[in-house]
């Protein structure tokens, strides 16, 4: 199987608090886990990815955990702020030599209200 | 900035007619990559090429059907569109190496009546 199944699909906070996005995948194979966000009426934009031999990373006030074992990665927002209300998705693949085969998570709608 | 560029942005056409959407990428890319998302903002992956070959082909309906002149363009053409295939298409390139991020187009959206 291929899916990533991504949750809350909605998800609404306070700002200034964490806001928490859990994904899982199926192909034990997948070795490449982005993320991307994407604003109403925009493209989606990566924001930030981990691969297979990393359990943690973090850029700025966003941070990802990817638990191999589990088949289990998620996004965290700290310090969330209203520019951070859009669509988020996780994605997995198997990053090859030549392309990247990415499956998408099903969406988590973000709305950080003052 | 805008490196992937798609035309048309919006296009309403009635049930049956032949639909083409043109994609270019000024990144010096070797893959592209279209994808469909649905009004639930489902991203599903439709067709990618790599040096103007085909290498992944999702099982999408036969009216659909990738063109390519070179690796910078590619173009998705639907012969005879039907009502579900109101979507945004959303182009997109990679650039060589594993783990690559994807660089979106802006979209194009389809509506069909």
């Amino acid at each position: 199987g291929e899916q990533v199944e991504q949750l809350p699909s909605i998800l609404r906070v306070q700002e200034r608090s964490s806001a928490s996005i859990n994904c899982t995948y199926e192909n034990s194979a997948s070795n490449y886990f982005p993320w991307y966000k994407q604003e109403p009426g925009e493209n989606p934009k990566l924001i930030i990815d981990i691969r297979s031999n990393m359990e943690r990373k973090q850029i700025q006030g966003l941070i990802v955990l990817l638990d191999k074992k589990a088949k289990r990665f998620s996004l965290h927002i700290t310090d969330t702020q209203p520019a951070d209300s859009a669509m988020y998705f996780c994605a997995a693949g198997i990053a090859s030599s030549s392309f990247s085969k990415l499956v998408f998570g099903q969406g988590t709608s973000l709305s950080v209200v003052p | 900035e805008t490196a992937v560029f798609q035309t048309p942005n919006y296009h309403v056409t009635q049930v049956g007619n032949e639909v083409s959407f043109n994609c270019k990428q000024t990144l010096g890319h070797d893959t592209m990559y279209w994808y469909k998302q649905d009004s639930k903002k489902l991203l599903k992956i439709m067709f990618s090429y790599n040096n103007k070959q085909l290498i992944v082909n999702e099982t999408v309906p036969r009216r659909f059907s990738p063109q390519s002149s070179d690796k910078a363009h590619l173009n998705l053409r639907i012969k005879s569109v039907e009502p579900e295939d109101s979507a945004v298409y959303l182009c997109a390139s990679s650039p060589p190496g594993g783990g690559n991020t994807l660089y979106f187009g802006e979209g194009s959206r389809l509506i069909v009546v």
